[in-house]
């Protein structure tokens, strides 16, 4: 029971490229979502989805897109990477009363 | 929309020792969870306690407590014993208990160093 996995764990991307961080999980859960965090400004939560088919935009959503295709995976895609989008990324998954974090990617815009 | 609020950036306790972390929310809701999470030095988001708005008793964990006062909007956690591998940030967190809602509101968190 690997429980929510996420890859890569580092990235460095420059100004303008695109990429896709995976995440998935292993327990079913209907509900995964995408915080970022920020020195000094904990986790904000960019984009979620309650179950297959089914997305929305959380805090901070711009400049990335989700799709949930399946109940395992929730991938988020930065289309045009910018240095605010400098980072580290969670991805969780849970019930209403727990949630489970993957453990981060840290991603750098240069 | 909702807030929750760290007053305290850093703190520092001797080992051993008690400290209490500090966390306020607003909210107009009457249902809802609050949560505190914990953050070592590598990154994982590991959940130390959580509280149902609902109950009066306030949860514990091992060394691990809360006290929930609801009227006031506060939940503070006091971890006793202190030991080294406490060091971490700790992060208060809200969510509504609503069906269908799942999303978390995160303070910015407080970053405890346990000195021995």
């Amino acid at each position: 029971n690997a429980g929510v996995t996420q890859t890569p764990k580092f990235q460095v991307l420059k100004t303008g490229q695109s990429m896709t961080l995976q995440c998935a999980q292993d327990m079913n859960h209907e509900y995964m979502s995408w915080y970022r965090q920020d020195p000094g400004m904990g986790l904000r939560l960019i984009h979620y989805s309650v179950g297959a088919g089914i997305t929305d935009q959380g805090e901070v959503p711009n400049g990335y897109n989700v799709s949930r295709s399946t109940t395992e995976d929730f991938p988020l895609r930065l289309l045009s990477a910018a240095p605010s989008q400098t980072s580290v990324y969670f991805c969780a998954s849970g019930l209403a009363y727990e949630q489970y974090f993957g453990p981060g990617t840290r991603l750098t815009v240069t | 929309a909702q807030t929750v609020t760290q007053s305290q950036p850093e703190m520092s306790v001797q080992e051993a020792e008690t400290v209490t972390l500090s966390c306020t929310y607003d909210t107009s809701e009457n249902n809802y969870y609050l949560f505190w999470y914990k953050q070592p030095p590598s990154r994982q988001m590991i959940l130390v306690i959580r509280q149902e708005a609902y109950k009066q008793q306030n949860a514990t964990e091992n060394r691990f407590s809360v006290n929930f006062q609801k009227a006031a909007k506060s939940f503070s956690l006091k971890i006793s014993d202190s030991q080294l591998g406490d060091t971490a940030m700790y992060f208060c967190a809200f969510k509504h208990s609503g069906a269908g809602s799942y999303q978390l509101t995160f303070g910015k968190g407080t970053k405890l160093s346990v000195i021995p």
